[in-house]
């Protein structure tokens, strides 16, 4: 079993559609999630970070995780035909620096 | 600062060349990272360093492949011969440890052809 599992979509939705992006883990020790986004031909970049549970909000991106049930969401409200991207969790634990990634979700809003 | 800066961007080569990429992390970050991007397998992580000593190579493929970091703002990979299986986009990233520090930085990938 992998650490992360991500459903590699593609998820193709219309503009103004509410998006949402999933991960389940296996590992418990995970303390630290991560969203990243990553145009094409270019370097994921970091979206959202959260520490443990809970929900974080940053404009139109929130970030849920839900330790119990080891799986963490990213929700993206009124999606923009330039949130098509690839959009990668990853997640580390408090014992040494390994980040684990999921394979990445592919999605295109269509104007 | 300038983020992670990777070079070169883009490589063609024929099988059987040398191939060395070169990474220059965030100033302070004392964990860099090597990772490979391809269709099939995704993000693959290669090596990482760890205030300039290597900590963890078990996701290097094969012999072919050495990773440096002769100080705290230079890396290299270098593939020794290279092959078409090889290529893919490599990515050098780079980060802090510590508690709401570890996340990781990337760079803007060196895409590799091996014809």
């Amino acid at each position: 079993q992998k650490e992360v599992e991500q459903d590699p979509g593609p998820l193709s939705v219309p503009e103004g559609a509410i998006v949402s992006l999933n991960c389940t883990y296996s590992n418990s020790a995970f303390q630290y999630f991560m969203w990243y986004r990553q145009y094409s031909r270019k370097g994921p970049e970091l979206l959202m970070y959260t520490y443990s549970s809970g929900n974080k909000e940053d404009g139109r991106f929130t970030a849920q995780v839900d330790k119990s049930s080891k799986y963490i969401s990213l929700f993206i409200r009124d999606s923009q035909p330039s949130d098509s991207a690839t959009y990668l969790c990853a997640m580390s634990a408090n014992t040494g620096n390994q980040f684990y990634f999921g394979t990445g979700t592919s999605l295109t809003v269509i104007p | 600062d300038a983020g992670v800066i990777q070079s070169p961007r883009h490589e063609v080569t024929e099988m059987g060349q040398e191939v060395t990429l070169r990474c220059k992390p965030i100033s302070g970050h004392d964990y860099l990272f090597w990772y490979r991007q391809t269709m099939m397998r995704g993000l693959e992580l290669l090596i990482y360093f760890n205030n300039n000593v290597p900590i963890d190579d078990s996701g290097m493929p094969e012999d072919r492949f050495s990773a440096k970091m002769p100080n705290a703002s230079f890396s290299t990979l270098k593939i020794q011969p290279s092959e078409p299986r090889d290529s893919a986009v490599y990515f050098c990233a780079s980060s802090l440890w510590g508690p709401g520090a570890n996340v990781l930085t990337f760079g803007a990938g060196s895409r590799l052809t091996v014809l």
